[in-house]
């Protein structure tokens, strides 16, 4: 079956800072990748995208390129915000539209 | 416009009573998800609805929940009766067909 693993927070850095958050997956075929952000107290917001192997999703300074041969999509940001502590979840769907996320991981930006 | 509203955004219960959520999704999505998120997990997907047809349920323990989205627009999730492990966040998205699903802000429930 389809399965997401994330690297586990939580993630602690300065403002400024060059983030990375890792994610693999396994999944039959060729499944879509997503990024998803929930920050405290509301839902998920998807953060970004890629849809196909080479694909690269991008949006708000994040970035993550679909890597099929090994079978990741790592989230990164040149320079994090105070404003970008949240919850980050990597997802995937394949076939239908359902959604397979990973556990999160929690990013705590310290001025 | 107007995102996936859920209500109550908070609930206590006291286990074997019975709890339902409610759900209205963003105008014009045809498809409405339910997915529980335990602590410090992700979300799973519990139903899956086209308009009014539940498509995948697979995931849904049927011995107490339930759920129902009559006219194919609001959707009601009900657990009855409801145990300690159930206590999570539930929580509702919605999508025009396969597209971007859109999550509404979920509904913490505690279970003493």
């Amino acid at each position: 079956g389809n399965s997401v693993t994330q690297m586990e927070g939580p993630v602690t850095l300065s403002e400024e800072a060059f983030l990375t958050i890792n994610c693999t997956y396994t999944a039959t075929g060729y499944p879509s990748l997503f990024w998803y952000v929930q920050y405290p107290g509301e839902g998920l917001q998807l953060l970004l995208k890629a849809t196909k192997a080479d694909d690269k999703g991008s949006n708000k300074g994040f970035e993550a390129t679909y890597r099929k041969e090994t079978t990741s999509f790592h989230l990164e940001k040149g320079s994090v915000q105070v404003s970008d502590s949240a919850v980050y979840f990597c997802a995937l769907s394949s076939g239908y539209s359902t959604l397979t996320f990973g556990k999160g991981t929690m990013l705590l930006v310290s001025p | 416009e107007a995102g996936v509203v859920q209500s109550p955004r908070y609930k206590i219960i006291e286990k074997k009573q019975p709890v339902a959520f409610w759900c209205n999704p963003i105008s014009g999505h045809n498809t409405l998800y339910w997915y529980l998120q335990n602590l410090g997990q992700g979300p799973e997907l519990l139903i899956r609805y086209e308009n009014e047809e539940a498509v995948d349920d697979s995931q849904l323990p049927k011995d107490r929940f339930s759920a129902e989205r009559l006219k194919g627009v609001d959707s009601t999730l009900k657990i009855q009766p409801a145990e300690l492990g159930d206590s999570a966040v539930y929580l509702c998205a919605s999508s025009l067909d396969t597209n971007e699903q859109f999550f509404g802000p979920g509904t913490r429930l505690t279970v003493l």
